[in-house]
């Protein structure tokens, strides 16, 4: 299977921040990730897919880049409504594999 | 507009059985793969199993593999999930998600707890 390697785990952040989420595949994985968003308590909400493609009613602060193993999700400007615990996805190859989740916490 | 309703989650016991089911609505239910994602107690998100749009191709998590079948129903826009030998760390949230290995849209879960 191949492992995806999130970082960082965990981070804090204040509103109006610019983040970073990085994503390292095991092995080449085309551009087939994708980045989701969970909430407590909700289900994860696709945010980003073939790793730069804008989701639909996502908004532009969101962004994905990369291809290959090494993949990024940034926030231009967090809001207070992106504190939540941030996901990638490889698709290339079954099974699906997720990174272990970076949760974004205010400081 | 896009829905995935999970039913079918409870308490079971070590070793026992339990079929989860998902009714989806607002879009054509056999032009699409589907997927079951799962997310146990503060852990990460767990890709479980997916299926193709008319059922011939199915893949499982090594986790899962002889133990869960996945299969659908495109008469009656229902995914399935058939879960045996269960064990203490099945015990998560199981999501009915669009999409084979990429989930677009998802339901609002099910709770399977699995305690004696």
């Amino acid at each position: 299977d191949i492992q995806m390697t999130q970082s960082p785990s965990a981070m804090s952040a204040s509103v109006g921040d610019r983040v970073t989420i990085t994503c390292r595949a095991s092995q080449g994985i085309n551009n087939y990730l994708a980045w989701f968003q969970q909430k407590p308590g909700k289900p994860p909400k696709r945010l980003i897919y073939a790793a730069s493609s804008l989701q639909s009613g996502v908004p532009s602060r969101f962004s994905g880049s990369g291809s290959g193993t090494e993949f990024t999700l940034t926030i231009s400007s967090l809001q207070p409504e992106d504190f939540a615990t941030y996901y990638c996805l490889q698709h290339n190859s079954y099974p699906p594999t997720f990174g272990q989740g970076t949760k974004v916490e205010i400081k | 507009e896009v829905q995935l309703v999970e039913s079918g989650g409870g308490v079971v016991r070590p070793g026992g059985s339990l079929r989860l089911s998902c009714a989806a609505s607002g879009f054509t239910f056999d032009d699409f793969g589907m997927s079951w994602v799962r997310h146990a107690p503060g852990k990460g998100l767990e890709w479980v199993s997916g299926i193709n749009w008319n059922g011939d191709t199915t893949h499982y998590a090594d986790s899962v593999k002889g133990r869960f079948t996945i299969s659908r129903d495109n008469a009656k826009n229902s995914l399935y999930l058939q879960m045996s030998s269960l064990r203490a760390e099945d015990t998560a949230f199981y999501y009915c998600a669009k999409n084979y290995g990429d989930p677009d849209y998802w339901g609002q879960g099910t709770l399977v707890t699995v305690s004696s």
